[in-house]
């Protein structure tokens, strides 16, 4: 099983500021198959990049994800009142698929 | 419009049994994997499984292999989740979610809107 290890576990940052969020993988992904959602209290997870830096639709451009093999980036380039919540990077290549334990990104 | 309508909230007691549903519209709900995933209170997410409803095939998490059974009908195009023996462990919020790609694994981009169960005595 791959287990996905995100850092930091908080980042509190302000608006406007960027947010550079890190995902490390146990061993190498396959296909770059990770993925990265958003999360606010009391909804869904929203997927916001696939197959590493694919961009959901109506996700907009201030996210953005890279990496490759192990290591994984989301960043968010200017916060955004509305981008402060927790993220889960997913890889998705091997069975069973697994989340990181998450990022929370808090208005400091 | 793609959906997943997840049922409602559930209170059980421990050694109780339950099945939650989650029904697709909007897509050819056949063709989709769709994904179980568990959110313990205040914790984060977990990777339960996943079936393709058009020929049940399912890949079950080891973690809750045994524990958990995951089944659809496509007839009706609704994906299950189901327990024999619930324990108070079992307590969290459960997400069902399509996988992004026709016919193949793929990040999730759609999710229902989650079931809250509670197992108490």
């Amino acid at each position: 099983e791959i287990v996905l290890t995100q850092s930091p576990g908080t980042l509190s940052l302000s608006p406007g500021e960027r947010a550079t969020l890190s995902c490390r993988a146990s061993q190498s992904v396959s296909s770059s198959y990770l993925a990265w959602y958003q999360q606010k209290p009391g909804l869904a997870p929203r997927l916001l990049i696939y197959r590493t830096s694919s961009r959901a639709t109506g996700i907009p451009d201030r996210f953005s994800g890279s990496g490759s093999g192990t290591d994984f980036t989301l960043t968010i380039s200017r916060l955004e009142p509305e981008d402060f919540a927790v993220y889960y990077c997913q890889q998705y290549g091997s069975s069973p698929w697994t989340f990181g334990q998450g990022t929370k990104v808090e208005i400091k | 419009e793609v959906q997943l309508v997840q049922s409602g909230a559930e209170v059980k007691k421990p050694g109780e049994s339950l099945k939650i549903s989650c029904k697709g519209s909007g897509y050819s709900f056949t063709t989709y994997w769709i994904g179980w995933v568990r959110q313990m209170p205040g914790k984060g997410l977990e990777w339960m499984g996943i079936i393709y409803p058009g020929d049940s095939d399912t890949r079950y998490s080891p973690s809750f292999q045994g524990q958990v059974t995951i089944s659809a009908d496509k007839s009706i195009s609704t994906a299950y989740l189901q327990w024999s023996s619930l324990k108070a462990s079992d307590t969290a919020m459960y997400y069902c979610a399509r996988s992004k790609l026709v016919g193949a694994f793929d990040a999730f981009d759609f999710w229902g809107q989650g079931t809250v169960v509670t197992v108490s005595s």
